[in-house]
């Protein structure tokens, strides 16, 4: 079945260190994203992706960053976690950047605890 | 700047009631308007969209219309189902960055038998 799949599932992380969020998709979607979900907060958007060998900020991108080295594949990592950044991050794909109302797909999620 | 404000739950109903969870918008232009729906321990799923003025979205019985003019996206359905307790999030697209879509905080329901 096409569609995105995120690893790990959850993630308990001392502070400070390093961690890589994975997410694939294959259904061929020129555009990613990575939310961030909060309580009370809603979805709210960290980096995204046009296009393979592009990235552009969102509304949060302080203490994150992410590669899109090709179509499939655009992990996010935190180079050194705080507790601020305990969440539900989810990974989402649209077919195109910019295009009409295109729809997002949203993978499943990984929830985080930074201690 | 561009936000979504939406009704606070938890909701609570009773299975076959009428069910409106209110959203309302800020934006310059004229941005898209989603309903999205995240079912427990899934992602967001697309569950309606409006694209202008007047149009009216609908899909398992839900409906959304746009509206410019009270700038409200408001969510309904006439008789809900156990099934479709879940989180509704209100979200909108907005019309100078297409990769950015602004989300509401979500509302929750519980419908119950």
């Amino acid at each position: 079945i096409a569609g995105i799949t995120q690893a790990p599932t959850s993630q308990i992380l001392a502070a400070g260190r390093r961690m890589t969020l994975r997410c694939t998709q294959d259904m061929r979607h020129n555009a990613m994203y990575w939310y961030r979900q909060d309580l009370g907060l809603g979805l709210r958007l960290i980096h995204y992706s046009n296009t393979a060998g592009t990235t552009g900020k969102g509304e949060v991108p302080d203490g994150y960053s992410v590669s899109r080295a090709n179509t499939d594949d655009f992990p996010l990592t935190l180079a050194s976690a705080v507790p601020s950044q305990t969440s539900v991050y989810f990974c989402a794909s649209s077919r195109e950047a910019g295009g009409g109302t295109d729809t997002q797909y949203f993978g499943p999620g990984t929830r985080l605890t930074v201690l | 700047g561009n936000s979504v404000t939406q009704m606070e739950g938890p909701v609570t109903l009773s299975e076959e009631a009428f069910l409106t969870i209110n959203c309302t918008y800020t934006a310059t232009g004229y941005p898209s308007l989603f309903w999205y729906v995240q079912y427990p321990g899934e992602g967001l799923q697309l569950l309606l969209k409006a694209t202008k003025a007047d149009d009216k979205g609908s899909n398992k019985g839900f409906e959304a219309t746009y509206r410019k003019e009270t700038t409200s996206f408001h969510l309904e359905k006439g008789s809900v189902q156990v099934s479709d307790s879940a989180v509704y999030f209100c979200a909108l697209r907005r019309v100078e960055n297409r990769n950015q879509f602004y989300f509401g905080t979500g509302t929750s329901l519980t419908v119950i038998p």
